[in-house]
């Protein structure tokens, strides 16, 4: 199994510009989740998908944040423009529902870096 | 706001010693996990324990579960300086097992020394 993937590994960009980032999850997981975390506010969950379908959207903070899921090996989480306090590390994470209470897999992340 | 408050927030023991974090929560739960974070890392799931459960063992861990007092503890014996990361309570509320309402705590931040 090669573990949820996720690109790229650090972002620095500037504040304005527009950020993408990417998640491959576990072959035949049908759910996959978008988390932020940051020492002020922990880890939150900012969406989640069930079958390629976002499911509660409720998490993303701001308008300028939108998830997609293509298909159901691919998913992106774009800021549009990025802002400083954007500043976290973005976790993706995905589960096999169905299956019991199944633990989460997470992704190594992605350290985004807004100046 | 945070489902799970754990404490204590940094825990510094030498290798060899047991390590002991708690975690209280709010609302009443389905199940209750622990998850270990490298720095530098994601996640990774170590151990569930559900409602009615009042403990469980993996290996060199212990988790504990008092729903009357919305609270958990995790024991790690024997620490070893591989064990230095964070940890985190996660509650679930869900039903569904799908994990759509996991909240994770604060975490502690354990530091096992030579």
């Amino acid at each position: 199994d090669a573990g949820v993937i996720q690109s790229p590994r650090h972002e620095v960009t500037e504040m304005g510009q527009e950020v993408t980032l990417r998640c491959k999850p576990i072959s035949g997981h049908d759910y996959l989740f978008w988390y932020r975390q940051t020492m002020m506010r922990g880890l939150e969950l900012l969406i989640y998908f069930n079958n390629n379908v976002p499911i509660d959207d409720s998490g993303m903070p701001e308008d300028r944040f939108s998830a997609k899921m293509p298909n159901a090996s691919f998913s992106t989480l774009k800021i549009q423009p990025s802002e400083p306090r954007d500043s976290a590390v973005y976790f993706c994470a995905s589960i096999r529902g169905g299956q019991g209470y199944s633990p989460l897999h997470f992704g190594n992340g992605t350290r985004l870096t807004v100046t | 706001s945070q489902q799970g408050e754990e404490d204590p927030q940094a825990l510094s023991i030498q290798e060899g010693e047991n390590a002991t974090m708690n975690c209280s929560y709010k609302t009443s739960i389905n199940n209750l996990q622990w998850y270990r974070q490298n720095s530098g890392r994601g996640l990774v799931h170590l151990i569930l324990i559900r409602s009615n459960e009042r403990e469980k063992h993996s290996g060199r861990l212990r988790v504990t579960l008092d729903t009357s007092k919305k609270s958990s503890s995790l024991l790690i014996t024997a620490s070893r300086a591989a064990d230095t990361a964070s940890y985190f309570c996660a509650t679930d509320a869900s039903y569904t097992g799908t994990a759509s309402k996991l909240t994770f705590g604060t975490g502690t931040r354990l530091q096992v020394t030579l």
